[in-house]
């Protein structure tokens, strides 16, 4: 099937605004992943969601960070009142959950805060 | 100490030659490998995964686990130009159903 999507591709928002990222994840993958890779850098983990629920939220950097799932499905990344330091690339990756545990990415979103 | 370590490269090896990328990890209990290949401006993709100890061939690439010492690596045999990316090692730890990235080791192959 499809694999995992994500929109918009791209964004650039003012410093100070909400911002949204989607994620799609490929059909039948329980797990859900979100990652954030700044310019040269590696992957740094932000959540994950097994069905609707996040059990490991250590990663978001600030409370201006927030996710949800619906319908053991589409994932919607937040950040209010970005910062410039937010400027990223926002991966989102989809396994089937326990096992096996090979994710599958995203194209990911390009995210620039001005 | 960092829970994935890599060399970040970059390295470099001749077209044809063995290229053998290293990752050591510290949760002594984690329990499944990947490795996953990301171009430049792309998003990662798995090439490989690795559960027991010892080696896992498929095509050119070889990954190899030593849970006693701590270390995965991937062997890459006759390497091609098309193969130069930042490669990137993944673990799950044991405690967490999350899967924790090194920082990737570049790889150039010259022509």
């Amino acid at each position: 099937g499809a694999g995992v999507s994500q929109s918009p591709s791209n964004k650039v928002t003012e410093k100070g605004k909400d911002v949204e990222l989607r994620c799609d994840p490929i059909s039948g993958h329980t797990a859900l992943y979100w990652y954030r890779q700044r310019l040269g850098q590696g992957l740094e983990f932000l959540i994950y969601f097994q069905g609707n629920s996040a059990p490991d939220k250590s990663g978001l950097p600030s409370d201006r960070f927030s996710a949800e799932r619906t319908g053991e499905s589409v994932s919607t990344l937040t950040i209010q009142r970005t910062q410039q330091e937010d400027s990223a690339v926002y991966l989102c990756a989809s396994s089937y959950g326990l096992d096996p545990y090979e994710q599958y990415f995203g194209p990911g979103t390009r995210l620039t805060v001005t | 100490q960092k829970e994935v370590e890599q060399n970040s490269g970059p390295l470099s090896v001749p077209e044809g030659a063995i290229a053998s990328l290293n990752c050591t990890y510290s949760d002594r209990g984690s329990q499944s490998f990947f490795w996953y290949r990301q171009y430049s401006g792309k998003s990662p993709e798995l090439i490989m995964f690795i559960y027991s100890n010892g080696d896992k061939e498929d095509g050119r690439f070889t990954a190899q686990l030593n849970k006693a010492s701590q270390y995965v690596s991937l062997l890459i045999r006759d390497s091609q130009p098309s193969d130069s990316a930042t490669y990137l090692c993944a673990v799950k730890i044991t405690s967490y159903d999350k899967v924790i990235f090194g920082p990737g080791t570049s790889l150039s192959v010259i022509p």
